[in-house]
């Protein structure tokens, strides 16, 4: 089964800098999705990136960037010019092609910017 | 956004309790599914649906069970609610449309049922 995995439970950064959340994920399928999903305290899922593992090329998404590297099967996030509204849980999500038709998450990443 | 709606938002009930939790999509998607929320283990698949009637188990799916009658509609039981099961549930849908194809993986989600097992 795959598993996702986030091994900091917490970050922050100062407003303005930039940070990097991790995550590793475990898999024995070669083509497969991967996602950053944001959760501020709304509760809301909102989607931050996604990126398909066939691709070479990192996703990018305006501050929003990630650093995929499939054969260590790894997968960070890199925000920039962090805003106070970044701040939010956020999860690292697995994403099968084959198989299952399911999103496995990482248990998640509180991050706190500060002022 | 995607046309998602959960309910109740919001529940306290009693130990031993049936307790329903509906997701309505109006988006004609052909995935739906049910995750839980729990600190320090994120998002966990309770049991997911591929098609009307078409159901399946997730992680944790002990305690739980589910049902698709329509397209639009994706219901979670808990026939006896205990204590273990106070958690915010989320529903979503993928970005299929139900007359097939494949999925990519994104899903939508609904604004989460905050339930609370006395």
């Amino acid at each position: 089964a795959q598993t996702v995995t986030q091994s900091q439970p917490e970050m922050s950064v100062q407003e303005a800098e930039t940070v990097t959340l991790s995550c590793t994920y475990d898999t024995s399928e070669s083509d497969y999705y991967l996602f950053w999903y944001k959760q501020p305290p709304s509760r809301q899922m909102i989607l931050v990136i996604r990126q398909e593992a066939y691709k070479q090329q990192n996703a990018t998404e305006n501050r929003f960037s990630v650093n995929f590297q499939k054969a260590a099967k790894s997968f960070s996030l890199k925000i920039s010019d962090s805003q106070l509204g970044d701040a939010a849980m956020y999860f690292c999500a697995y994403f099968g092609i084959q198989g299952a038709q399911k999103l496995v998450f990482g248990q998640g990443t509180r991050l706190t910017i500060n002022p | 956004d995607a046309g998602i709606t959960q309910s109740p938002r919001h529940k306290v009930t009693e130990t031993g309790t049936p307790v329903t939790l509906r997701c309505h999509q109006t988006e004609n998607h052909r995935y739906m599914y049910w995750y839980r929320q729990d600190p320090g283990h994120g998002l966990r698949l309770i049991h997911y649906s591929y098609g009307v009637k078409d159901t399946d188990k997730g992680e944790v799916s002990d305690g739980y069970s589910v049902s698709r009658s329509k397209t639009e509609d994706f219901l979670l039981t808990l026939e006896s609610a205990t204590s273990s099961q106070t958690s915010v549930y989320f529903c979503a849908i993928s970005e299929l449309a139900a007359s097939g194809g494949s999925n990519t993986g994104e899903l939508f989600f609904g604004e989460g049922s905050r339930l609370t097992v006395l």
